[in-house]
């Protein structure tokens, strides 16, 4: 389950089931839209990203889903492995150099 | 080379001192990026270099001062800092009109 409060946002899941990280957005003028992790000690790295104009984009066992009407972000992870263990971050860029960076959530993959 | 290098590791400063803390990236990119992340929060963007011309400014205090000598290296010097400053600050790169950017490790900052 999800639970939300005083600390970063965490998402437990069994190891094999799916995850779906959820994120909103602020800023209807964002081009672009991004899924990060980052593991404990190291910088965030990039997963997927999705334009504006589309509203869903796959990778390898990851999805993203943008619904521009609810300024709404998610992802995606299918069969969700214990090395998937970090926080994601989903970002959103306008048309220049800016990122702006969502609060985060910490998924938990259970054995 | 996809890699972003950040030296050093861990800092710690008095707030007298004054520092550097360095980024090296050799793949070519021609956009650097400095952020600042608290902890249990997300990365926040201090600066963006663009051809080694200084882009977006956040707002930053005047204590922080970035440079980019070239289009490989980007430092940010650190003078009269606070403790509120600790924090992990991580510098990305990537190609210009790209957003998908490389980060390195980060420097683990402490102000004393």
């Amino acid at each position: 389950g999800e639970s939300v409060g005083l600390h970063l946002p965490t998402l437990s899941v069994q190891e094999g089931d799916n995850s779906i990280i959820n994120c909103a957005y602020s800023n209807s003028a964002s081009d672009y839209f991004i899924w990060y992790k980052q593991e404990s000690g190291k910088g965030p790295q990039f997963i997927i990203d999705i334009r504006s104009n589309m509203d869903k984009r796959q990778g390898q066992r990851v999805t993203v889903l943008l619904n521009k009407t609810v300024k709404h972000l998610s992802l995606q992870i299918a069969a969700t492995q214990p090395g998937d263990s970090a926080v994601y971050f989903c970002a959103e860029k306008d048309y220049g150099q800016n990122f702006v960076f969502g609060p985060g959530t910490r998924l938990s993959v259970l054995p | 080379d996809t890699e972003v290098t950040q030296t050093p590791k861990h800092l710690v400063m008095g707030m007298t001192n004054k520092k550097s803390l360095k980024c090296e990236q050799h793949m070519g990119h021609r956009a650097m990026y400095w952020y600042k992340q608290k902890a249990k929060k997300p990365p926040e963007l201090m600066f963006v270099y663009s051809y080694e011309k200084l882009s977006i400014n956040e707002s930053v205090p005047s204590r922080f001062s970035p440079e980019c000598p070239n289009s490989s290296l980007l430092n940010l010097h650190l003078h009269a800092l606070q403790p509120e400053d600790s924090a992990l600050y991580l510098c990305a790169s990537s190609q210009q009109g790209v957003h998908e950017q490389y980060f390195g490790p980060g420097t683990r900052l402490t102000v004393t």
